[in-house]
């Protein structure tokens, strides 16, 4: 699995945005860019996916640089619910492939 | 949206007992599921990949005859913790990816277990 490189921790304050790096310089062609979060004492949530373009939805947007080495989640409003482990992952496009999850980064929220 | 559901939420055992966690999924069918361990202050590590009707896949390191898989119906996969020790205490998560919307993986809530 290519592997992804995220910061420990990053802090935001509320009403904020934040964006949360990943770098992926070994991502291959079909390597889909999934972001997941983690609040404490649950299972994963699903955040966003892309592959090329950037990426909206309700929870987040997802920008991808141009080589795809790198992205960022963009939280737009940050709010003291959105603290959390954000993990990025690698993941082929196949369907047989698993998701494996690195270290993540432990966002915390300042009110 | 689709949800995973997991059995018990937490449980203590006794050192030596086996412990069976189920993981469920509610509106979708689910032809893989995975099973993850989560240890205090670290990142899921997936244990195994579980197929409808088949033996599941270990990851390397984990034991299968102490971790023991069924994945009976593409709704209900277990996990049955054999003879467990303190070290086996961890929060378990499962997984389920969709049947038709095969690309979708759900995660369940975690099953907190401790052993003493």
């Amino acid at each position: 699995d290519a592997k992804t490189t995220q910061p420990n921790s990053m802090e935001s304050n509320e009403e904020e945005p934040v964006h949360l790096p990943c770098n992926h310089s070994t991502i291959s062609g079909t390597d889909y860019i999934h972001w997941y979060r983690q609040l404490p004492s649950q299972g994963p949530e699903y955040v966003i996916h892309g592959l090329t373009s950037n990426v909206n939805n309700r929870m987040a947007s997802l920008a991808i640089a141009e080589d795809r080495k790198s992205s960022t989640l963009i939280l737009h409003r940050a709010t003291l619910r959105d603290a959390a482990v954000y993990y990025c992952i690698l993941r082929d496009q196949g369907y047989g492939n698993k998701l494996v999850f690195g270290a993540g980064t432990i966002l915390r929220v300042k009110s | 949206g689709a949800v995973v559901s997991q059995h018990p939420s937490r449980v203590i055992c006794k050192s030596g007992t086996s412990v069976k966690i189920e993981c469920r999924s509610l509106d979708f069918q689910a032809t893989t599921m995975f099973w993850y361990r989560q240890f205090p202050k670290q990142s899921l590590m997936l244990m195994a990949t579980s197929n409808e009707g088949s033996k599941a896949t270990y990851e390397q390191g984990v034991e299968k005859d102490k971790f023991l898989i069924n994945h009976a119906s593409l709704t209900l996969s277990t996990l049955t913790v054999t003879s467990a020790h303190p070290e086996d205490s961890s929060f378990y998560i499962c997984s389920a990816r969709d049947s038709i919307q095969r690309y979708e993986q759900y995660f369940g809530p975690g099953t907190r277990l401790t052993v003493t």
